[in-house]
């Protein structure tokens, strides 16, 4: 059971480069997240998706796009990098239905800005 | 801002002590969730507690919730070495489509 895999797990980039972070899972979940963490900040939601074909904004929006155009992957697209998001990226998934529930996380990306 | 945040922000005691950490919130929820955090590893579910329970338990895990005082604490009894982690409590938001960490507190068990 894979469950969420991230890839690539290590990225450095000049400020200005462009990347896309991809996140699969094997579960069948209706729901997935891209967060970041950094230093004393805890987790914070960059953006998300309720299903196939849709996305939301989170807290932490700028300077992200994303995409989910297969119900298993949910891509995260840097456009033109910069310093402030050198950071560890994670994607989570979890079931559709109710309040909440469950989230699995991936291992997580870092992503270094110089 | 952030719904969550837990308290101590690092937590140092020894193997076979009792570990506890508290989350406060502050908007109403449907439900609370605390995750742990190895270092360099993705966040692993622990427990998930609803609005309408007040305490919960899963092997040495002892999981309280406050309504009223919009707080939550997290008990590790008889902790190991392998506790240390850092551990997050989260709440959902958005009529639960999304959730909201806390900044985390790290706990370490010294052998």
């Amino acid at each position: 059971n894979a469950g969420v895999t991230q890839t690539p797990k290590f990225r450095v980039l000049k400020t200005g480069q462009s990347m896309t972070l991809l996140c699969a899972q094997d579960m069948n979940h209706e729901y997935m997240y891209w967060y970041r963490q950094d230093p004393g900040m805890g987790l914070r939601l960059i953006h998300y998706s309720v299903g196939e074909g849709t996305t939301a904004k989170g807290e932490v929006p700028d300077g992200y796009n994303v995409s989910r155009l297969k119900k298993q992957n949910f891509l995260l697209g840097l456009e033109s990098a910069a310093p402030s998001q050198t950071s560890v990226y994670f994607c989570a998934s979890r079931t559709s239905g109710g309040f909440g529930g469950e989230l699995f996380f991936g291992e997580g990306s870092r992503l270094t800005v110089l | 801002s952030q719904q969550g945040e837990e308290d101590p922000q690092a937590l140092s005691i020894q193997e076979g002590e009792n570990a506890t950490m508290n989350c406060s919130y502050k908007t109403s929820i449907n439900n609370l969730q605390w995750y742990r955090q190895n270092s360099g590893r993705g966040l692993v579910h622990l427990i998930l507690i609803r609005s309408n329970e007040r305490e919960k338990h899963s092997g040495r895990l002892r999981v309280t919730l406050d309504t009223s005082k919009k707080s939550s604490s997290l008990l590790i009894t008889a902790s190991r070495a392998a506790d240390t982690a850092s551990y997050f409590c989260a709440t959902d938001a958005n009529y639960g489509q999304n959730f909201v960490f806390g900044p985390g507190t790290r706990l370490s068990v010294l052998p």
